[in-house]
């Protein structure tokens, strides 16, 4: 079974552009959750989306959304992007998603803002 | 507010001796608290975890062992290896139906 990819892996922006961040789950995973990975900061919650619906979101500003396909793969995009949005952007996925299950990360999609 | 504290954020341990890395967590309501281990350059995978009703679980070298009364839980490494070196990330339900996770612990073993 194929493990979660993300695609870009890797990312330069210009301040003030947007980007287009893509995250295929594993086979059977209906649950997308994405994180923002910086040092010093661990692994920061930004929202989960389970069967296509937003179902829980963390305390970043509007500029962070996301969307999920029907096919499960889901989508984050990042508006008007600032210096301080450097960072590894990691997606996972599980079965039903939630706070009490594995959840499985992918490779993350390193952006780089200048 | 809604957190979880991990400590110490480095340790260095010789090879063969024993690694503890400490987490506390803000909610009593707290039923999951999963281990992930990143390794330089990947990505991060699940290594143990613990549910409420239990006090203590092991895998082979690694256990983790958790306190409700106090809020707090430990990963415990034995007999470390070269391979054990990473950063280690706890993380807690604290109720809201999504992760929270501590910042990390970059574990480096000494040969």
């Amino acid at each position: 079974k194929a493990g979660v990819t993300q695609t870009p892996r890797y990312l330069i922006k210009t301040r003030g552009q947007q980007v287009t961040l893509s995250c295929s789950p594993i086979s059977g995973h209906r649950s997308v959750s994405w994180y923002q990975q910086t040092p010093g900061q661990g692994l920061q919650f930004l929202f989960e989306y389970f069967s296509e619906t937003q179902r829980n979101k963390g305390n970043f500003p509007g500029r962070f959304s996301g969307r999920q396909f029907s096919n499960s793969r889901s989508e984050m995009n990042v508006s008007t992007l600032e210096l301080g949005d450097s960072a590894l952007y990691l997606c996972a996925s599980s079965p039903v998603g939630g706070a009490n299950t594995e959840a499985f990360f992918g490779q993350g999609t390193r952006l780089t803002v200048v | 507010g809604e957190n979880v504290e991990q400590h110490p954020s480095t340790l260095s341990v010789q090879e063969g001796d024993s690694a503890v890395i400490k987490c506390t967590y803000s909610d009593s309501a707290s039923n999951y608290f999963p281990w992930y281990k990143q390794e330089l350059g990947k990505r991060p995978q699940l290594i143990i975890d613990i549910r409420s009703n239990v006090g203590e679980k092991k895998d082979q070298r690694i256990a983790v062992t958790l306190n409700k009364t106090a809020k707090h839980f430990s990963l415990h490494i034995t007999e470390t290896q070269p391979e054990d070196s990473a950063v280690y990330f706890c993380a807690a339900d604290l109720g809201n139906e999504k992760l929270t996770f501590g910042t990390g612990t970059r574990l480096t073993i000494i040969p």
